[in-house]
């Protein structure tokens, strides 16, 4: 069964750190491209950044771009999100999620992990 | 703003048909790529529903169709059941931003 877990949630002030981690299993991790989607309270999905399965082709939303790092370890079979200079607008529910191909240009996410949250806020 | 254009809420009773519609632009939709859709029920995480346009993943009912014509996407749901009551999402990829897009979402109440 495939499966992703995401843990490193948690309150932080605004401006400081935090790095969100995902645990993948049950597929060929270093196959496929991996996601960060986050939503926040009540609000729709929006995608943070994707990664390709040998990390060379990386791509961030523009409310992320400079201040979010994605990365992956293939060896430990784990997906990253270093969050930077947090604002109270990046709290949310951050989802990981296995794309369709090596790619993270166009296909699909499936299946998407339980989420961690996020609160920024003093 | 989202890049994609969903109506905020669809509703119908049970055993009717629905659709939802996806609307996009020259860089996305209409550049080629694939729509996907997906299910997001109360309190869970999304689940895809359909993939490259009208492809439906193992497990998802036939019930559940989707389509592709121009700059748009819809997906239908027919003979609707309570437990059908969610949220769901398009999404697509754009070319200009080079980055993945999803619609702002649409409410589905079943009366």
């Amino acid at each position: 069964e495939v499966q992703l877990v995401e843990s490193g949630g948690g309150l932080v002030q605004p401006g400081r750190s935090l790095r969100l981690s995902c645990a993948a299993s049950g597929f060929t991790f270093d196959d496929y491209a991996l996601h960060w989607v986050r939503q926040a309270p009540g609000k729709g999905l929006e995608w943070v950044s994707g990664i390709s399965w040998h990390s060379n082709t990386v791509d961030y939303a523009d409310s992320v771009r400079g201040r979010f790092t994605i990365s992956r370890d293939n060896a430990k079979n784990s997906l990253y999100l270093q969050m930077n200079s947090l604002r109270a607008e990046d709290t949310a529910l951050y989802y990981c999620a296995k794309g369709g191909s090596g790619s993270p240009r166009g296909g699909w996410f499936d299946p998407w992990g339980q989420g961690t949250l996020v609160t920024v806020s003093s | 703003q989202s890049v994609l254009t969903q109506p905020p809420s669809v509703s119908g009773a049970p055993g009717q048909r629905v659709t939802i519609s996806c609307t996009g632009g020259s860089s996305n939709i209409g550049a080629g790529y694939d729509v996907n859709w997906y299910q997001q029920l109360p309190g869970t995480a999304p689940k895809l529903l359909i993939h490259g346009n009208s492809n439906r993943p193992s497990g998802v009912p036939d019930r559940f169709s989707g389509s592709k014509s121009g700059t748009s996407a819809s997906l239908a749901i027919t003979g609707l059941q309570a437990e059908d009551e969610g949220d769901y999402y398009c999404q697509s990829y754009d070319g200009s931003l080079s980055a993945t897009v999803f619609g702002g979402g649409t409410k589905l109440t079943v009366l």
